[in-house]
């Protein structure tokens, strides 16, 4: 069975640029989730989806932040325009989904951002 | 509010020494609790889980027993191998009104040497 793909997998990009990163999750799996990892830190939530709906967008900056799962399978997540701040390792992740409370996350490898 | 705090690193240990990474965790109700690992260039992976108060979690040699009465989840393996060098993540999860959350530690990065 494939795991979640992720690309590209290294992006480098000069500040103010767009940059999009796509996600394609395990096959099956309902939810989605974006997360930053900054250096030496845990993956913080940008976005969840169930389905198509984005249902936990609350930590999204939505300035410059956007994402799509337009027909409830892969995803994008956009950012335009980049920050120096937005340098990170963006992780997408997939769950069979339906609120399980020991509901395992799968993750993909994760697009390394650097913007200069 | 709900949090999970782990120790910092790095540890660094020899190979076939006891391992042990404290994580403890505040929460209401009852959160379901994760050990996640991070090997050098590839992504998060699930290591272990348990969902209620004295399930033992266990995978490659590893433990965590979810204890309610001193709110912990402690990771630990018996002997370890060069090829558990990685980053470690506790992590908890918890249903916020209509949302589930998932709370992590901050990592501790862990080096076997030979």
């Amino acid at each position: 069975e494939a795991g979640v793909v992720q690309s590209p997998r290294y992006k480098i990009i000069e500040k103010k640029q767009p940059v999009a990163f796509w996600c394609n999750p395990i096959s099956g799996h309902n939810t989605l989730y974006w997360y930053r990892q900054n250096l030496g830190q845990g993956p913080e939530l940008l976005i969840r989806y169930e389905n198509e709906e984005a249902v936990d967008d609350s930590q999204l900056p939505k300035d410059r932040f956007s994402a799509e799962r337009l027909k409830g399978v892969d995803s994008t997540l956009k950012i335009q325009p980049a920050e120096l701040g937005d340098s990170a390792v963006y992780l997408c992740a997939s769950s069979l989904g339906g609120q399980l409370m020991g509901e395992t996350q799968y993750f993909g490898p994760g697009t390394r951002l650097l913007v200069l | 509010g709900n949090s999970v705090t782990q120790m910092e690193g790095p540890v660094t240990l020899s190979e076939e020494a006891f391992l042990t990474i404290n994580c403890t965790y505040t929460a209401t109700g009852y959160p379901s609790l994760f050990w996640y690992v991070q090997y050098p260039g590839e992504g998060l992976q699930l290591l272990l889980k348990a969902t209620k108060a004295d399930d033992k979690g266990s995978n490659k040699g590893f433990e965590a027993t979810y204890r309610k009465e001193t709110t912990s989840f402690h990771l630990e393996k018996g002997s370890v191998q060069v090829s558990d060098s990685a980053v470690y993540f506790c992590a908890l999860s918890y249903n916020a009104g209509n949302n589930r959350k998932l709370i992590w530690g901050l990592g501790t990065s862990l080096a076997v040497n030979p």
